[in-house]
């Protein structure tokens, strides 16, 4: 059962453009939710992460928004910049702290077009 | 801050033959760490949290004996992919995050090819 679902598995986006990326979750335990990117052999990077106590959460290029009814996250890159061409995972866990597991969800792969 | 290594970068390996891949928090004390393992084009798969100081916590389907992990330090967490087979060939991943922070961070990975 997968609990973090990504059901895009691409994107294509011009340079200069929004880029919009989705999540979904089932487990209403999560709440708190990571998005992380991750270029070929390498380890993912931590780009942004949201509580559950916002909807909203914004650095630099990269915002996420939080809809807890709907159990679905989102993050903006704009203006989106080649190279943010990567892979992108959503994880969530149920609670704080790092020594909490995260749940991945199976990636999107976005490529902005120059 | 938060920089978490890993080495080897890669290996290959003979099969049967044991590997050893590190896991190093650089700069904070990580009472756990998180090993994965990505196939090509899948997700991360969480095998194991590592605890400093006591034994692994494995997930579901992954074999504790066959992938060893000690977590002898604050620091550090070793992954031993004991009598590897083709089929062990992955890139493993390992995390950590700072007590107080709520994000993991992730080593660059180790890609293991063993033929």
């Amino acid at each position: 059962d997968q609990q973090v679902k990504q059901n895009s598995p691409s994107l294509s986006v011009q340079e200069g453009r929004i880029s919009i990326l989705n999540c979904d979750y089932t487990n209403s335990m999560f709440d708190y939710f990571l998005w992380y990117k991750k270029y070929p052999a390498e380890g993912p990077t931590f780009l942004i992460s949201i509580s559950s106590i916002k909807d909203k959460n914004e650095d630099g290029r990269f915002t996420v928004f939080l809809n807890k009814s709907a159990k679905h996250l989102s993050l903006h890159i704009v203006p989106s910049q080649p190279g943010d061409s990567a892979v992108y995972f959503c994880a969530a866990t149920p609670r704080t702290g790092a020594n909490s597991k995260l749940t991945f969800g199976k990636g999107i792969t976005l490529s902005v077009r120059p | 801050g938060a920089v978490v290594s890993q080495h080897p970068s890669w290996v290959i390996c003979k099969s049967g033959t044991s590997v050893k891949i590190e896991c190093r928090s650089l700069d904070f004390q990580a009472t756990t760490m998180f090993w994965y393992r990505q196939f090509p084009k899948q997700s991360l798969m969480l095998m194991a949290t590592s605890n400093e100081g006591s034994k692994a916590t494995y997930e579901q389907g992954v074999e504790k004996d066959k992938f060893l992990i000690n977590h002898a330090s604050l620091t550090l967490s070793t992954l031993t992919v004991t009598s590897a087979h083709p089929e062990d060939s992955s890139f493993y991943i390992c995390s950590a995050g700072p007590s107080g922070r709520h994000e993991q961070f992730f080593g660059p990975g180790t890609r293991l090819t063993v033929l």
